[in-house]
Formats: structure tokens, C-alpha cells, sequence
């Protein structure tokens, strides 16, 4: 069955210092993979995704996630965390158990606090 | 694009009561989403459609709980009746699945509040 794990229900970063949000995954055939962000009183926004090619894909607001098939991960990273990046943040694997219907499995999030 | 768009944005209820909430995915899109948040639960999947069927609503907690989408470019949630356990942000979500993408657009939710 396809899952995925956040380790960790929440970060905590100084601004300006570098921060990663972790996520490992469990699928059968190829992974396809996504974060999204959640700001208070939104709704999610999607980051980036990795479907194939480079392992470091590049996304919004200077995000970027590396995948390790090896270790079958997904951490989401940036280099100089900013108190505006704190927030929810969710990873996600589409579920190829159910087709080509584009649904997702959502880990539970991981709550980002950047302090000054 | 206008986005997903979500309605009401907020809706307070009583018991008992009958509350629709309505989505209108992004033009194109193939595929449609109902979620629901809460503290205690985290995110949930009620129930998604592709090409307006209903795939899986195994997600929907009981059968208070019912979808329709019509159209492709409308979908509405039922609850009758409303029990204050059904207070959460109910999320609306649209993807355009084929290729490689399957990323899906949320919406802004609709808070409900059942008293």
C-alpha cells in the first residue's frame, strides 16, 4: 500500500539559517511526489513536485526537495529559512493503487516555526 | 484562472440542519477533491470524482454525508442532518490528471461551525 511519513510534527529554525522538512514515502513502481504549504486560514498551495528526471527539484518561494530512492525520501529544504516560511506544511505521494484518478495520500504535516 | 472557488467561505449552523457547500473547480480540470480538516483528525479525503463520477467515497464518515458534481465545473457537499461533530474546514480541490501532472489546486475552504 502507498503511504507517506512526516517524522516530525513540527520545526523550529532560526530566520537566515538553513531548514528541511523531512518526508519518506512507501510505494509500489515509480514514486510521483509533492509538498504543499499551508498558511493560517488558507488553503494549500502546492510547492513542487517530482514526477521524474533531476532528484532536486526546484519550486516556489525558493523552495527545493531532494529525492533518494535509496533511502526513499523526499525532504523538503531551503538555505536561508525566513520567519514568513513558517507554517504547515504537508507531503504527499499520488496513490497508484487507484488508477489514473490523480488522487493523493497526504502525510499528517509538519508545523515550520522560523523565529527571529 | 480564478482558481478554485469555494462557497460560502464561512457558515454557522444549528443542529440539525441541512448546510451545502459549494465548489467550482479550475476550468479544464478532470478530477475533483473533498477534504476535511480538523485539530484532532488532520486531513481527510471525503470523497473524490474523475470526469464528474464519483470514484471513491469511502472516505464520507456516514450517510449524512453526500456529493454530486453534475458538471465539470460544479460540485456541491451535503450534510442533513448537521451534528456539531461536523464542524471543520471542508476543502475543495481540482487537478488535471494525464502525463506527469497530478498536482492538485486546493481552495481557499469553507469553515463550518454546527451549535
Amino acid at each position: 500500500a502507498q503511504s507517506v511519513a512526516q517524522p516530525e510534527d513540527q520545526v523550529n529554525v532560526a530566520e537566515g539559517n538553513p531548514l528541511t522538512v523531512k518526508c519518506t514515502y512507501s510505494v509500489s513502481g515509480n514514486p510521483y511526489l509533492f509538498w504543499y504549504v499551508q498558511y493560517p486560514n488558507r488553503g494549500l498551495q502546492f510547492l513542487l513536485k517530482y514526477i521524474t528526471g533531476d532528484n532536486l527539484v526546484k519550486g516556489s518561494y525558493g523552495f527545493e526537495a531532494e529525492f533518494n530512492k535509496s533511502q526513499t525520501s523526499f525532504h523538503l529544504k531551503k538555505p536561508s529559512a525566513l520567519v514568513s516560511d513558517s507554517a504547515l506544511y504537508f507531503c504527499a505521494v499520488r496513490d497508484g493503487g487507484s488508477g489514473n484518478t490523480g488522487k493523493l495520500i497526504f502525510g499528517q504535516g509538519t508545523t515550520l516555526q522560523v523565529k527571529p | 484562472d480564478a482558481g478554485v472557488i469555494q462557497s460560502p467561505r464561512h457558515e454557522v449552523t444549528e443542529m440539525g440542519q441541512e448546510v451545502t457547500l459549494r465548489c467550482k473547480p479550475i476550468s479544464g480540470h478532470n478530477s475533483l477533491f473533498w477534504y476535511r480538516q480538523t485539530m484532532m483528525r488532520g486531513l481527510e479525503l471525503l470523497i473524490y470524482f474523475n470526469n464528474n463520477v464519483p470514484i471513491d467515497d469511502s472516505g464520507m464518515p456516514e450517510d449524512r454525508f453526500s456529493a454530486k458534481m453534475p458538471n465539470a465545473s460544479f460540485s456541491t457537499l451535503k450534510i442533513q442532518p448537521s451534528e456539531p461533530r461536523d464542524s471543520a474546514v471542508y476543502f475543495c480541490a481540482s487537478s488535471l490528471v494525464g502525463a506527469l501532472s497530478y498536482e492538485q489546486y486546493f481552495g481557499p475552504g469553507t469553515r463550518l461551525t454546527v451549535t
